[in-house]
């Protein structure tokens, strides 16, 4: 079965600075998508940038881009440029062939002004 | 506007008793999907359905009932063998892996 793991319960980053968010997933397929999506106190689900698994170049979203590492099973989100408004739960998730959505546990952001 | 439209948005349960908590989406989806999320947790996969009529179990299935008769709807029942009900749920709705589209979600309590 696949699964989904983000290490990082809680993060915190500066306004302006840089941080990234860490997520593992494993599986066996080879085709697959992972995304990363962004909650915050409403708790409406945003989705914040998309990897399909064959494409080798990392996927990029303004402010947002990804590291994907496949062999490595490895999805980090970089965020550049910290806003107050980028505070939420983030959670990254993986959709396989067999159609489940799976998702991390979460990373919840702060940011410091 | 299209989308998906959860309700209600705040339910509260006796205990024993069977709730149903609603789901239906105009975006023509063939894929439903059930969630559960509890206080600073990941969201927990129910149950889903990739097309009418079928649906499928998914890691915390146990004590809930769905069904899928209409394409646009895709109801979850939280029965009385569900022990902790308590919690946030949300639906989604997909077509292919493109991208799937979340309701605002309901909040389920226990009195």
């Amino acid at each position: 079965a696949q699964t989904v793991t983000q290490s990082q319960p809680e993060m915190s980053v500066q306004e302006a600075e840089t941080v990234t968010l860490s997520c593992t997933y494993d599986t066996s397929e080879s085709d697959y998508y992972l995304f990363w999506y962004k909650q915050p106190p409403s708790r409406q689900m945003i989705l914040v940038i998309r990897q399909e698994a064959y494409k080798q170049q990392n996927a990029t979203e303004n402010r947002f881009s990804v590291n994907f590492q496949k062999a490595a099973k490895s999805f980090s989100l970089k965020i550049s440029d910290s806003q107050l408004g980028d505070a939420a739960m983030y959670f990254c998730a993986y959709w396989g062939q067999g159609g489940k959505l799976i998702f991390g546990q979460g990373t919840e952001l702060s940011v410091k002004p | 506007d299209g989308g998906i439209t959860q309700s209600p948005k705040y339910l509260f349960r006796k205990e024993g008793q069977n709730v149903t908590l609603s789901c239906e989406q105009n975006l023509n989806h063939d894929a439903m999907y059930w969630y559960r999320q509890d206080p600073g947790q990941g969201l927990r996969l129910i149950y889903y359905s990739q097309i009418v009529n079928d649906f499928q179990k998914g890691d915390i299935a146990e004590g809930y009932s769905v069904s899928r008769e209409k394409k646009e709807s895709f109801p979850l029942t939280v029965t009385s063998a569900q022990k902790n009900p308590t919690a946030f749920y949300l639906c989604a709705s997909s077509w292919g892996r493109n991208t799937i589209y979340f309701g605002e979600g309901s909040w389920l309590t226990v009195v």
